[in-house]
């Protein structure tokens, strides 16, 4: 099973500042089948971004996915109020057995 | 508009059974894999399991293997999770999720969840 392992737990940040979240592979992730799901609090996770740097529908162009391998970066390039959530990794690589990382919350600073 | 609501959640005792459902809206049903995916109070998700949109495969998480099943009515747009032998740690909100994929190039990943149902084992 690929662990895979997200830093830091928090970030604190203020509105306009750029947020930059990792999320690191026990084993390399084929194809970059990655994906970065953003959650709030009471409500559904919500689709971001897959194969590691596409967006999905609707998703705003400050969200942006990189990486390969083992290490994967989603970066939100100006915070917005609306942005200070609970972001998930998830990859699909190993499809079927699919694994989420632990997450790391956005907060206000 | 493309929906998926979840319903069956309960407070339920260690060891005895449970049937989630979740109603699929707005989009091809049989088209879509789809997936059932949980979270504990205040932790992280966890995939539990999929099926193939056609019902043809099916697949859990080790930790529900044996004693979860999930299955498919397509002509009732309706997906289910069977919850058999639960357990405390089986708590959780549990969410229906669409494969981003369509038919048998199902992807593994997940576009649209339902809003969850809560499950609670506790005696």
């Amino acid at each position: 099973e690929i662990v895979l392992t997200q830093s830091p737990g928090t970030l604190s940040l203020s509105p306009g500042e750029r947020a930059t979240l990792s999320c690191r592979a026990s084993q390399s992730v084929s194809s970059s089948y990655l994906a970065w799901y953003q959650q709030k609090p009471g409500q559904a996770p919500r689709l971001l971004i897959y194969g590691a740097s596409s967006r999905a529908t609707g998703i705003p162009d400050r969200f942006s996915g990189s990486g390969s391998g083992t290490d994967f970066t989603l970066t939100i390039s100006r915070l917005e109020p609306e942005d200070f959530a609970v972001y998930y990794c998830q990859q699909y690589g190993s499809s079927p057995t699919l694994t989420f990382g632990g997450g790391t919350k956005v907060e206000i600073k | 508009q493309v929906q998926l609501v979840e319903s069956g959640g309960g407070v339920v005792q260690p060891g005895r059974s449970l049937r989630l459902s979740c109603a699929a809206s707005g989009f091809t049903f049989s088209s879509y894999g789809m997936h059932w995916v949980r979270q504990a109070p205040g932790k992280g998700l966890e995939w539990v399991a999929v099926i193939w949109y056609d019902g043809s495969n099916k697949y859990y998480a080790d930790s529900v293997k044996g004693r979860f099943t999930i299955s498919r009515d397509n002509s009732k747009n309706t997906l289910y999770l069977q919850m058999n032998s639960l357990r405390a740690e089986d708590t959780a909100v549990y969410y229906c999720a669409r494969d981003y994929g369509v038919g048998a190039r199902a992807k593994g990943f997940f576009d649209i969840w339902g809003q969850g149902t809560m499950v609670t084992v506790s005696s």
